[in-house]
């Protein structure tokens, strides 16, 4: 089974950093993910894909102040120089063989 | 520019069917697999389905295996989602969305058509 938990909520300040948290169950280590941003009232947008060395790759237009980063089951994204517009639903996804499956979500409040 | 755009969705009674439809453009669309991923309202991203490149390997959700139909027309740039059997709980906005790579994660997602199930 592949499961993804992420913290329901997470808040900081404007001009801050914050870092989200996404836990792959046990045994998945060697499993990318991708992480998807859900403003108010909009749908989802690719941010970026994280494998599990820590590389990363962002989406078309998305900003360098979204990073990326891997430890063990453990999946990041990092966002610096927080702006009011960053204040969203923050998913992440994995994939296996015939499956995806999404988190939960983090909804990321802006202070 | 690369653009997905669902449409299809509407209100229907329970055990009713509806064909959803998402438009691609602006890539090779023959290329690329698509997901169709929805979202319940108030609630999370839930994947639905997806189909290959070629449409020769399509795979589903549990909670929809049997009752929904994904496809595509590559001449016509279109990937559809038929849903059968609807019930209160498919309630939702339906996205389709470009994987870049296999059946692995969305890079390009629609705009979403909202399906409401209610009698």
């Amino acid at each position: 089974q592949l499961v993804l938990t992420q913290s329901p909520s997470a808040s900081a300040s404007l001009g801050a950093s914050v870092r989200l948290t996404c836990s792959l169950n046990s045994g998945r280590s060697n499993y990318a993910i991708a992480w998807h941003q859900q403003q108010p009232e909009k749908g989802p947008r690719y941010l970026m894909k994280v494998d599990s060395d820590g590389n990363h790759r962002r989406g078309d237009g998305v900003p360098d102040r979204f990073s990326g980063s891997s430890s063990g089951t453990e999946r990041y994204l990092t966002i610096s120089s927080l702006q009011s517009e960053d204040e969203a639903d923050y998913y992440c996804q994995t994939w296996g063989t015939g499956i995806v499956v999404f988190g939960g979500g983090t909804k990321l409040t802006v202070l | 520019q690369v653009q997905l755009v669902e449409s299809g969705g509407g209100v229907v009674q329970p055990g009713g069917s509806l064909r959803l439809s998402c438009a691609a453009s602006g890539f090779a669309f023959g290329t690329y697999g698509i997901h169709w991923v929805r979202q319940a309202p108030g609630k999370g991203l839930e994947w639905v389905a997806f189909i290959w490149y070629d449409g020769s390997n399509k795979y589903y959700a549990d909670a929809v295996q049997g009752r929904f139909t994904i496809s595509r027309d590559n001449d016509e740039n279109t990937v559809y989602l038929q849903t059968n059997s609807l019930r209160a709980e498919d309630t939702a906005v339906y996205y389709c969305a470009k994987d870049p790579a296999g059946i692995s994660y969305m890079d390009v997602w629609g705009k979403g058509t909202t399906v409401t199930v209610s009698s």
